[in-house]
């Protein structure tokens, strides 16, 4: 079975542009996740989708956003991008929603904003 | 407020000795606990987890972390560290009241010596 794959795996932005970053989960995974990793401030969680509805969202500004689709693959994007946002960008899929849930991870989108 | 501390941000072991990598949560209620490893320029892969089934969980790649009520610790060990283990490894932690969401140590970069 395929893993999570993330689409681009490297991108380059400068200030003030937006930018959409794509997950498609295991096949039969319905939950979807979102991670921040930076050197300073780790891993932070952003955001988590199930059948199509976010069920839970970490402390980020509006400008972060998500979505996910009827075949569970998701979205998120990041409006009027700041060089702060430069990071690592995982997704991890799981199959049900709930806290002991195994989350497989995606290899990452690298974002570099300059 | 829940946390994960993780004792030391690297740890340096020879090959063939023991790998103790230290882990503390703070929670109010009974969590879910998770270790992960990351290897350079990859996603997350779980090692193990906690669900409260059994305090001592056996993981895949010979490592094992026992969890501790009393300590609030889920430390995570191997008998004998091989090249292959150098990477980073997070403990995470989440709450049933939170859904998928994981909150993570800060990490420990383990490095294995010839």
């Amino acid at each position: 079975k395929a893993g999570v794959t993330q689409t681009p795996r490297y991108l380059i932005k400068t200030r003030g542009q937006q930018v959409t970053l794509s997950c498609s989960p295991i096949s039969g995974h319905r939950s979807v996740s979102w991670y921040q990793q930076t050197p300073g401030q780790g891993l932070q969680f952003l955001f988590e989708y199930f059948s199509e509805t976010q069920r839970n969202k970490g402390n980020f500004p509006g400008r972060f956003s998500g979505r996910q689709f009827s075949n569970s693959r998701s979205e998120m994007n990041v409006s009027t991008l700041e060089l702060g946002d430069s990071a690592l960008y995982l997704c991890a899929s799981s199959l049900g929603q709930g806290p002991s849930e195994t989350q497989y991870f995606g290899p990452g989108t690298r974002l570099l904003v300059l | 407020a829940q946390s994960v501390t993780q004792l030391g941000s690297h740890v340096s072991v020879s090959e063939g000795a023991l790998v103790l990598l230290r882990c503390n949560y703070s929670s109010s209620v009974p969590p879910y606990l998770f270790w992960y490893v990351q290897y350079p320029n990859q996603g997350l892969q779980l090692l193990l987890k906690y669900t409260s089934a059994a305090t001592l969980v056996k993981g895949i790649n010979g490592f094992e972390a026992e969890f501790k009520k009393s300590e609030t610790s889920f430390h995570l060990t191997k008998p004998s560290a091989h090249m292959s283990d150098a990477a980073e490894y997070f403990c995470a932690v989440s709450l049933y009241n939170q859904g998928g969401k994981l909150i993570f140590g800060q990490g420990t970069e383990l490095s294995v010596k010839p």
